[in-house]
């Protein structure tokens, strides 16, 4: 059974500073998503990673797929109250189309 | 932009009376699903449907849950005899091709009393 598991699961910060979101699985894959949740909301899709070394910018934010490691990271740059949301990766295995998501990490920007 | 659009946004059920979800995919999209969250909780895969077929299910998906597309637009979600544990926020999402991102709906949160 395909696991994925993020760290941290909640993450409070100060505008303006840099923080990473950790996004392990423990199968072979080479497709993981990353969706943006709001409260109440739907998934909002952000980014498509489908190779070993892909990485994808849209503004303050960075993902980054490491096949061999199983590991996505979400980098955020100079964070601002704006990206306050919960943030999800999902990760689809190469026999199907399903997602399987992590649990999600509620983050938090203070002014 | 074109979305995916859910009908009703709340409902609100007895235990054990049946209820159906109803959702629209994108009109060009091959590949449709229906995926739940429970507040506070992750989002759980149920079921895909593609070529007019479940092409995987979960071990959520039990015999209570049934999904059909009966015409060209719609697709949805059936639960026969609802559970408490059946209330939570369900997704539906569709994409054009297996390894697009697929694209949610706004959610019906079923509540069951």
């Amino acid at each position: 059974e395909l696991k994925v598991e993020q760290n941290p699961l909640f993450l409070s910060m100060q505008e303006g500073k840099n923080y990473t979101i950790y996004c392990n699985y423990s199968t072979t894959s080479d497709r993981l998503y990353w969706y943006r949740q709001d409260p109440g909301k739907s998934l909002e899709s952000l980014f498509v990673l489908l190779s070993n070394g892909a990485v994808k910018q849209e503004g303050r934010l960075m993902a980054s797929l490491d096949t061999k490691a199983r590991l996505s990271t979400l980098h955020i740059t100079a964070a601002v109250h704006d990206l306050s949301a919960t943030y999800f990766c999902a990760v689809q295995e190469t026999s199907g189309s399903r997602l399987t998501f992590g649990e999600g990490t509620q983050l938090t920007v203070n002014p | 932009e074109p979305e995916v659009t859910q009908t009703p946004s709340h409902q609100v059920t007895q235990m054990g009376q049946e209820v159906i979800l109803r959702c629209v995919p994108i009109s060009n999209h091959l590949y449709f699903y229906w995926y739940r969250q429970i507040l506070g909780q992750k989002v759980e895969f149920l079921v895909s449907f593609y070529n007019n077929e479940i092409s995987e299910k979960s071990e959520i998906f039990d015999d209570q849950f049934s999904v059909e597309r009966p015409d060209g637009s719609n697709f949805t979600l059936k639960i026969r005899s609802t559970k408490l544990e059946d209330s939570a926020m369900y997704f539906c999402a569709s994409t054009q091709w297996g390894n697009q991102p697929q694209h949610f709906g706004d959610g019906t949160r079923l509540s069951i009393l």
